[in-house]
């Protein structure tokens, strides 16, 4: 069946420097969402890329949609201690089904 | 394969009618959890169980009852159900709640597609 596969599952970086996250389809998607879980609280929502090819920014935070609608990826610049947690990928594909990523933890290391 | 299962993976339901979604997980985890997506929309948070005992009900209508008997089953009970409440519910479970930790990592099923007539 359809599978989402999000590496790394874990991510050790010092503190300041950068971190990425990736996302890859077996099937071609129709949207793909980001979100990212805090230690102590729940999934919450970063963002959704829906064109081939986007790109979008959100501060430090580069989302990439691949050409293919296969690939995504999440980029963050100069990591800081709060951006630890746990960020994953939902990709949806043409029958509105639903396939999470099973996250990448980061660890922020001081 | 997450672990996490869920039947039916389709419904269609009128809004007359009585119909429960079934989750059941095979992590051995503590926490479970309902979430809502409306289309093309973000997970909305509904219900946080935790040993079986509710821990979060997110203002869902008395509508949706959910109904946890142990920690590897949660089902949600739907009554005179709205068009508006057609979504993708989706379930999930966790070592833990969440806490300070990566316990709380959330795994998540494949979902339960309702319309409602």
């Amino acid at each position: 069946g359809q599978q989402v596969m999000q590496i790394p599952q874990y991510q050790h970086v010092q503190e300041g420097e950068d971190f990425t996250t990736y996302c890859n389809s077996s099937t071609t998607l129709s949207n793909i969402q980001w979100y990212k879980q805090r230690p102590g609280g729940h999934p919450v929502f970063l963002i959704q890329l829906v064109k081939s090819g986007e790109v979008k920014k959100q501060k430090r935070l580069t989302f990439q949609f691949g050409e293919a609608k296969k690939n995504s990826s999440l980029h963050i610049t100069a990591t800081q201690t709060t951006d630890v947690g746990t960020y994953f990928c939902a990709g949806m594909n043409r029958d509105d089904k639903i396939i999470f990523g099973k996250g990448t933890r980061l660890h922020i290391l001081p | 394969e997450t672990g996490v299962t869920q039947t039916p993976r389709h419904l269609v339901m009128g809004m007359t009618n009585k119909k429960s979604l079934k989750c059941e997980q095979h992590l051995g985890h503590n926490a479970m959890y309902w979430y809502k997506q409306s289309a093309k929309k973000p997970l909305e948070l509904m219900f946080v169980y935790n040993f079986k005992e509710q821990t979060e009900n997110n203002s869902v209508p008395s509508r949706f009852s959910p109904e946890c008997p142990n920690s590897s089953h949660l089902f949600l009970h739907l009554h005179t159900l709205q068009p508006e409440d057609s979504a993708l519910y989706l379930c999930a479970s966790s070592q833990d709640i969440p806490g300070l930790d990566f316990t709380d990592t959330q795994y998540f099923g494949p979902g339960t597609r309702l319309t409602v007539l």
